[in-house]
C-alpha cells in the first residue's frame, strides 16, 4: 500500500513569490495535516484538514494556506515568501478525526524542501 | 499550553551502547505520549506510545515509560546498532485547544558510530 506522498522533492522560489506543495494521503485517510520544520526548531503545526474542511490552524500568518480536494489531496500555498520560510514541509495523513474522541496515528510523507532565496 | 523539552543533539554513540533521550513535558489535560524517528531523507515514524501513567511503550528493542510524577518519557535502548542513526522525536497530544493535533519536541539527532 502506497504511504504518504508529496511534491515536489525540493522547491525554490525567492523572496516575495508564491509556494504551492502537494501532498497525497494513504488511501482511506481523509484527515490531512501539515507541519513546517526549520533548522532547530522542531515540527511546528501549520494546518490540519478533515473531511475537506480546515479544522484547526496553528500560529502561522495567513499567507500560509491550503485546501483539501474531494479525492482528500491536499495543497499548501505559501504567498509573499520570506527567508524565514525556507524549511521542509511535512504532510501527514490519518484516519479522520471523526468527534475527536481520540488521537489517531499521523503517517508522514517523506517532506517538500522548500529554500527561499 | 503545552510543551515538549528534549536533550539536545547529536548523541554520538558507539554500536552496542546504551542508549538513553530525556524529554519532559508540560500539558494542560492528561496527553498520550509519542516518540517518533525520522530517518534521513524519510518522513517521521511512530516508533512507540504509552496513553496513561506507568504505561510503557516498547518496539524495536526501544522503550519508554510514562512517568506522570516527573512528568517525564526517556526512551532507552539497551544496545544501538548503526542503523539506528536518527532523528528522534518525544511528542505529546491530548484534547486541549480542542483537538489532539500533536506537540513536537525539537527532535535528538542520534549517531551511532561501528
Amino acid at each position: 500500500e502506497a504511504g504518504v506522498t508529496q511534491s515536489p522533492t525540493h522547491l525554490i522560489k525567492t523572496r516575495g513569490q508564491q509556494a504551492t506543495l502537494r501532498c497525497s494521503p494513504i488511501s482511506g485517510h481523509t484527515s490531512v495535516y501539515w507541519y513546517q520544520q526549520a533548522l532547530g526548531l522542531g515540527l511546528q503545526f501549520l494546518l490540519w484538514y478533515d473531511e475537506g474542511e480546515e479544522r484547526n490552524r496553528g500560529n502561522f500568518p495567513p499567507r500560509f494556506s491550503g485546501r483539501q480536494f474531494p479525492n482528500y489531496s491536499s495543497e499548501l500555498n505559501v504567498n509573499a515568501l520570506e527567508l524565514e520560510d525556507s524549511a521542509l514541509y511535512l504532510c501527514a495523513s490519518s484516519l479522520s478525526a471523526g468527534a475527536l474522541s481520540s488521537y489517531n496515528e499521523q503517517f508522514f510523507g517523506p517532506g517538500t524542501r522548500l529554500t527561499v532565496l | 499550553g503545552n510543551s515538549v523539552t528534549q536533550m539536545e543533539g547529536p548523541v554520538t554513540l558507539s554500536e552496542e551502547a546504551f542508549l538513553t533521550i530525556n524529554c519532559t513535558y508540560t500539558a494542560t489535560g492528561y496527553p498520550s505520549l509519542f516518540w517518533y524517528v525520522q530517518y534521513p531523507g524519510e518522513g517521521l515514524q511512530l516508533l512507540l506510545k504509552a496513553t496513561k501513567a506507568d504505561d510503557k511503550g516498547s518496539n524495536k528493542g526501544f522503550e519508554a515509560t510514562y512517568r506522570k510524577e516527573t512528568t517525564s518519557f526517556h526512551l532507552e535502548k539497551g544496545s544501538v546498532q548503526v542503523s539506528d542513526s536518527a532523528v528522534y522525536f518525544c511528542a505529546l497530544s491530548d484534547l486541549s485547544g480542542g483537538s489532539y493535533i500533536p506537540t513536537f519536541g525539537r527532535g535528538t539527532s542520534l549517531i551511532v558510530h561501528p
